[in-house]
């Protein structure tokens, strides 16, 4: 059974760098097939997404953070890392990674979650 | 981009009986394939978003059947034939036809 579990920071500082790194284990993220994706829910609020990536390196991106972001696959560590550059109060959230598996399976496979607070 | 627009934003439910959560999206989630690229979550509190519904009506593996989904171009529907005490929680809708992928504002279930 696939499972991601999502590691960051906790706290970061305003005008800094944020960056995550998802983990899959009980399944290899280049096994073709799924799309591996970033979400934030900011603080009692509801979901963003950020953006979607296939282990060939195609992105993409949600438009509004495109210019701040980046994300990539790791496949010798079966992980999945996003950047966030210049984070401001509003980059606050919990952020999730998920499997997409599309119209054959949808967002079947969820990690827990990780609080980042940005905050001097 | 896409909107989705739910309601009720809140709904009281007793349980043992039935509830019904409407969900809108701005334009047709259908696409040239034949899909409807509309999804269900319930977020039970603490916790990360679950799959229910894919497609408009397939339950996702392990959800109850008490749960359907159903409805086609932008008007959905999630029902749930009979609530149980378990179900509490947000349910979200979301569109995964074109990016950016929206959700919709969410219903909050509680119990009477």
């Amino acid at each position: 059974q696939v499972q991601l579990r999502e590691s960051g920071p906790g706290l970061v500082k305003p005008s800094q760098t944020l960056s995550l790194t998802c983990t899959v284990s009980g399944g290899s993220i280049s096994s073709g097939g799924y799309y591996w994706t970033w979400f934030r829910q900011h603080p009692g609020m509801g979901l963003e997404w950020i953006a979607n990536t296939y282990y060939s390196g195609v992105t993409y991106d949600n438009l509004s953070l495109k210019s701040r972001m980046t994300t990539s696959i790791d496949a010798s560590k079966n992980q999945l890392s996003l950047t966030l550059t210049s984070v401001t109060a509003a980059d606050t959230a919990v952020y999730y990674c998920a499997r997409w598996g599309g119209q054959q399976s949808s967002f079947d496979c969820w990690g827990q979650g990780t609080l980042v607070t940005v905050s001097s | 981009d896409i909107v989705m627009t739910q309601s009720p934003l809140s709904l009281p439910v007793t349980p043992g009986e039935p509830a019904s959560i409407s969900c809108r999206s701005s334009q047709s989630l259908l696409h040239s394939n034949g899909n409807t690229y509309l999804e269900w979550f319930l977020q039970k509190p603490g916790q990360s978003p679950q799959l229910l519904i894919y497609m408009a009506s397939n339950r996702a593996s392990g959800v109850p059947d008490r749960f359907s989904g159903s409805g086609s171009g932008t008007d959905f529907t999630l029902k749930i034939s009979r609530v149980e005490a378990e179900d509490v929680g947000i349910y979200f809708c979301m569109q995964t036809l074109q990016t950016p992928l929206t959700f919709g504002g969410g219903t909050k279930v509680e119990i009477k």
